[in-house]
């Protein structure tokens, strides 16, 4: 799988939006743009994942760059629950290979 | 009722023995999985599994093994454990392989070997 890159750690207020970046330069046509994320002593937990076009659930938003070659996962307003680590991870036909991810602090 | 469940959440065991981690998915998915995340956080894959095909992470020593009696579990065995397999091992189910699906978690299995 194709490698992502993401900053080490961002820091949001608490009811405000949040905007983790993630790029991908070298994504194929195939892959597939994963997020998750890992709350403290939990499991990973799916977010949200696109192809080409933006995508919206209840947990987030997942804005695409035209040439794919980076996105960008929307909290639209972060509470102090959503404090975690987030990875983006390109998906093709092979599992799941998690990097080191963002690690995301809401402040009070 | 918990979509991918594993047992026993922590375990305890000295060097030497042979231990069994078990996982119960229900949501009807095709392929099942092991990752193991270490000290460090690093989260890193170690088996994936369907009915037809076991892919083995090439890293993982032989001493780990999975066993899938059938398609909503995923055990995972370990012979002669050792320090460093101390971890906190999670199962996850995908409904199949491809990229397109999502993979849901369990909640893991710490593991300290003393």
């Amino acid at each position: 799988d194709a490698k992502t890159t993401q900053p080490n750690s961002m820091e949001s207020n608490e009811e405000e939006p949040v905007h983790l970046p993630c790029n991908h330069s070298t994504i194929s046509g195939t892959d597939y743009i994963h997020w998750y994320r890992q709350l403290p002593s939990q499991g990973p937990e799916y977010v949200i994942h696109g192809l080409t076009s933006n995508v919206n659930n209840r947990m987030a938003s997942l804005a695409i760059a035209e040439d794919r070659k980076s996105s960008t996962l929307i909290l639209h307003r972060a509470t102090l629950r959503d404090a975690a680590v987030y990875y983006c991870i390109l998906k093709g036909n092979t599992p799941l290979v998690f990097g080191k991810g963002t690690r995301l602090s809401v402040i009070a | 009722d918990t979509a991918v469940s594993q047992t026993p959440k922590y375990l305890v065991t000295q060097m030497g023995n042979d231990k069994s981690i078990k996982c119960e998915q229900n949501l009807g998915h095709d392929t099942m999985y092991w990752y193991k995340q270490d000290s460090k956080k690093f989260l890193k894959i170690m088996f994936s599994y369907n009915n037809k095909e076991l892919i083995i992470n090439e890293t993982v020593p032989n001493r780990f093994s999975p066993k899938s009696p059938d398609k909503a579990h995923l055990n995972l065995h370990i012979n002669s454990l050792e320090l460093g397999d101390s971890a906190v091992y999670f199962c996850a189910s995908s409904r199949d392989g491809r990229g397109g699906y999502g993979y849901t978690f369990g909640s893991g299995t710490r593991l300290t070997v003393v």
